[in-house]
């Protein structure tokens, strides 16, 4: 089963709105990770978190990181046409291994 | 900034082939990975290199194998290719602090026909 879960599915904002989204996992994790997907091409990483941080800001992003409800958000401050995307989040438990969740698709309109 | 280059964005096989997928990365990463992306699932690991000649199977590495015999270069490898392995391809690499992100090519899109 996939470790981190992004909520919701599909978000479509205006131009200048606020987008946040969430991503739960099951387990306890060392970090955890925001992506970016434009259609078509590779992640691109845009904030780690470890387990021990509670918030962490860059730019027009913030990512919040509550290790008792298993759960982050990722919020983007006045977004823009350019942030229509794929959020991903992804959780690092020890090891190796680095599991993805699903994907947030964000849509703004001009 | 990291770069990591796959060698073919699309790329159109048929059944039964053998097929080669190549990516290199220039930042001296010790870690490297082979994911397959398909819609709904999220990036499902196929399988990871931590050193030259070294690898680890990920969560669904059968019909699939790997080569690392070069600390820059990991190669995907579909011995006998199907169609149910058509899927968007990515590789990875990232240091050895595991508290790094991953740095991503641009992904390569396989048909299999």
């Amino acid at each position: 089963s996939q470790q981190g879960e992004e909520d919701p599915q599909a978000l479509s904002i205006q131009e200048g709105e606020n987008a946040t989204m969430n991503c739960s996992y099951k387990t306890s994790i060392n970090n955890l990770q925001w992506y970016r997907q434009n259609s078509g091409r590779g992640l691109v990483h845009l904030i780690l978190i470890r387990s021990n941080e509670r918030e962490k800001h860059s730019g027009r992003l913030r990512v919040t990181l509550d290790t008792s409800k298993k759960s982050s958000s990722l919020l983007i401050t006045a977004s823009r046409a350019a942030d229509t995307a794929s959020y991903f989040c992804a959780t690092r438990a020890g090891g190796f291994k680095t599991i993805f969740g699903a994907g947030t698709r964000l849509f703004v309109k001009a | 900034d990291v770069k990591v280059t796959q060698s073919s964005r699309y790329l159109v096989k048929r059944t039964g082939e053998k097929v080669f997928l190549e990516c290199v990365q220039d930042m001296d990463h010790e870690n490297m990975f082979w994911y397959r992306q398909d819609p709904g699932l999220g990036l499902r690991l196929i399988y990871f290199s931590y050193d030259v000649k070294m690898k680890e199977k990920g969560d669904i590495p059968e019909g699939y194998s790997v080569s690392r015999e070069k600390k820059e270069r990991f190669s995907l490898i579909l011995e006998s290719a199907s169609t149910n392995q058509t899927s968007m391809y990515l590789c990875a690499s990232r240091g050895f602090d595991g508290n790094q992100p991953q740095h991503f090519g641009d992904g390569t899109r396989l048909s299999i026909l």
